[in-house]
């Protein structure tokens, strides 16, 4: 079946670098791609998301970048805070439908004070 | 904003009982959707909705049936529980792209 490939599935960062998390799917029709945080003991929460017309999008620190090619879309974070300690999910849409999303198995940032 | 509620935060039931988990949203959403969510599994789709009494089954279904009789509402129900059903459970809405989820349902299964 379909499925979504997520890597690291955990990163320690030092406040104020960088992380980046990358996200591979399989399904060529798959033409949505959410990123969402999950803080402890919290819902998932959208924090960004990108079309397949579309090869980057930014949001103050975060941005997100997909190759449609590659299959490839990756969540970039820069001057990382000890708030964005948390569960990052990524995930794709399946088929052309943008409703029915496929989960990657998560990311446990920590940025270290 | 958008609202999705689940009944309980927290439930304990014993093996065999039947478990009914509860989600309502409030912003029309025409989509609904039950995953489970395990450490190391990340978020897996028991069941989903795509309209009133309309239901697909998802990457694991098995042991868990669901209800939609109501646009707002959307049921999940272990028809019999067993341990390995123990888990969070997050229900989600949406109308297009981007969910809104619930604040889960912590079941342990004794």
């Amino acid at each position: 079946g379909e499925n979504v490939e997520q890597h690291p599935s955990t990163l320690s960062v030092q406040e104020g670098d960088s992380a980046v998390i990358k996200c591979t799917y399989s399904d060529s029709a798959s033409n949505y791609f959410p990123w969402y945080k999950q803080e402890l003991g919290k819902r998932p929460q959208l924090i960004i998301d990108i079309r397949s017309n579309v090869g980057e999008k930014k949001d103050q620190r975060i941005a997100v970048t997909l190759n449609k090619t590659a299959k490839h879309f990756s969540l970039h974070i820069t001057e990382t805070q000890p708030e964005d300690s948390a569960v990052y999910f990524c995930a794709a849409s399946m088929g052309d439908s943008s409703y029915k999303l496929i989960f990657g198995s998560g990311t446990r940032l920590l940025v270290r004070p | 904003d958008v609202k999705v509620t689940q009944s309980s935060r927290y439930l304990v039931k014993r093996t065999g009982e039947k478990v009914f988990l509860e989600c309502v949203q409030d912003m029309d959403h025409e989509n609904m959707f039950w995953y489970r969510q395990d450490p190391g599994l990340g978020l897996r789709l028991i069941y989903f909705s795509y309209d009133v009494k309309m239901k697909e089954k998802g990457d694991i279904p098995e042991g868990y049936s669901v209800s939609r009789e109501k646009k707002e509402r959307f049921s999940l129900i272990l028809e019999s529980a067993s341990t390995n059903q123990t888990s969070m459970y997050l229900c989600a809405s949406s109308s297009w792209g981007g969910y809104t989820f619930g604040s889960g349902t912590r079941l342990t299964v004794v």
